[in-house]
């Protein structure tokens, strides 16, 4: 099932850097953009959601959608070693809207 | 701060045999759905549960699958006959209303079948 692609990483970078996570996805009915992180050995955990298209922030994170181009991004500034996790994007929308479709997840090392 | 919580956290099984994977959801939380992830693949969802009845289910969620609210706190996910393609993390979720936004995910138990 390849509705929604993320770049798997790993992607290592130095602390004090922006990262950024990108998904396409082929489903024009979604709607409903997510990003969560994932630490190790534990579930995934919401960090941040949009509706439809546009820009979104939230402290040092920033999504934005473009559902023209079926793409979504998330923008981390000032990168902590403590943001290194497994990013999950997650869409749904449609028919079965409740349902969350994800990405693969990047896995994420921020380098003191 | 409320969580979901998940037992076991690691269940082995031989092929063939019955399991069951329990959770228990965020004690205001209505909704709740199932979720697996086979190691080096995406999450899947598999069912999501409201009201006593299966509000939506996947195509991976065959015969096989059961879900149960047995008592007022408790959400069981049973596999009747395992298969070792049903090696996998399952996650629980849970959340306050019916949507994408706000599910809240446990820490997952991993099924392995021999």
């Amino acid at each position: 099932q390849k509705e929604v692609e993320q770049d798997p990483g790993p992607l290592s970078v130095p602390e004090g850097a922006i990262v950024s996570l990108n998904c396409t996805y082929s489903n024009s009915a979604f709607q409903y953009f997510m990003w969560y992180r994932q630490y190790s050995r534990k579930g995934p955990e919401l960090l941040m959601y949009t509706y439809s298209s546009g820009n979104k922030e939230d402290g040092r994170f920033t999504a934005q959608v473009d559902k023209s181009s079926k793409y979504i991004s998330l923008f981390i500034r000032d990168s902590q070693p403590s943001d290194s996790a497994t990013y999950l994007c997650a869409m749904s929308g449609g028919t079965g809207a409740n349902n969350l479709f994800f990405g693969t997840g990047t896995r994420l090392t921020v380098i003191p | 701060e409320p969580e979901v919580t998940q037992t076991p956290s690691h269940q082995v099984t031989q092929m063939g045999q019955e399991v069951i994977l329990r959770c228990v959801p965020i004690s205001n939380h209505l909704y709740f759905y199932w979720y697996r992830q086979i190691l080096g693949q995406k999450v899947e969802f598999l069912v999501s549960f409201y009201n006593n009845e299966i509000s939506e289910k996947s195509e991976i969620f065959d015969d096989q699958f059961s879900v149960e609210r047995p008592d007022g706190s408790n959400f069981t996910l049973k596999i009747r006959s395992t298969k070792l393609e049903d090696s996998a993390m399952y996650f629980c979720a849970s959340s306050e209303v019916m949507g994408p936004f706000g599910q809240y995910f446990g820490p997952g138990t991993r099924l392995t079948v021999t």
